[in-house]
């Protein structure tokens, strides 16, 4: 089955920029989406088709996708950031829904 | 604006089965696709399968062994997600979520519902 690979952890000081990688075999051939989770609440979707925002989540969210590595980008970062990061794709190959293990951003 | 608005939470034994409801408002369940997505304590989401008005159900038998049965009632507009031979790992967040804009593929699921907690001991 189709693995999605993130990093555990990634911590930035406020106003700097975060990426977050999300690793998969020619991942770059699928579109990816993400997911930012805080403590006791479902997960809310802030980029889809790669790179497309959903009308509510701030411009400091952006989202690329090439090769094997699709990257959430976010400037700026506020304390509010902080929350875990999941991406997710739809395997062709299987047709089943796949997430990754998630990233915990820290914002220091 | 789709909502969804889920069952509230459940104890279970190892072995028994268990079903979670997901009423949708703002839609029929006959025009959009419903997803259930589970979380463990300090887990990842896990996705469990999919309903789909033109594509009917996709679950992901291999890694629950063909335990996820999913159901709709379009006369309620509910869709429910059943799990059998429930274990301790299958203790839990569960949720449902769609897709409103389109295609999971390209547009992700944008709507969830408030999750249901099973616990099983």
């Amino acid at each position: 089955s189709y693995v999605l690979t993130q990093a555990p952890s990634v911590s930035v000081a406020p106003g700097k920029t975060a990426s977050l990688a999300c690793a998969g075999d020619q991942i770059g051939g699928k579109t990816v989406n993400w997911y930012q989770q805080k403590p006791g609440q479902a997960p809310l979707l802030v980029i889809y088709y790669d790179s497309d925002r959903p009308s509510e989540i701030p411009e400091r969210f952006s989202g690329s996708n090439s090769g094997n590595t699709a990257t959430l980008t976010i400037n700026g970062v506020e304390a509010g950031d902080e929350a875990d990061y999941y991406c997710q794709i739809w395997d062709r190959t299987t047709d089943l829904v796949v997430f990754g293990g998630g990233t915990k951003l820290t914002v220091l | 604006q789709v909502q969804l608005v889920q069952s509230g939470a459940e104890v279970k034994k190892p072995g028994a089965s268990v079903r979670v409801s997901c009423k949708v408002s703002g839609d029929t369940l006959t025009k959009i696709s419903l997803h259930w997505v589970r979380q463990a304590p300090g887990k990842g989401p896990e996705w469990l399968g999919s309903y789909d008005p033109e594509d009917g159900k996709t679950t992901d038998t291999q890694k629950f062994q063909g335990r996820v049965t999913l159901t709709e009632d379009t006369s309620t507009n509910t869709a429910y997600m059943g799990l059998s031979s429930l274990r301790s790992d299958d203790t839990a967040i569960y949720y449902c979520a769609t897709a409103s804009l389109g295609a999971v593929a390209y547009y992700g699921m944008d709507v969830w519902g408030q999750g249901t907690t099973v616990s099983v001991s």
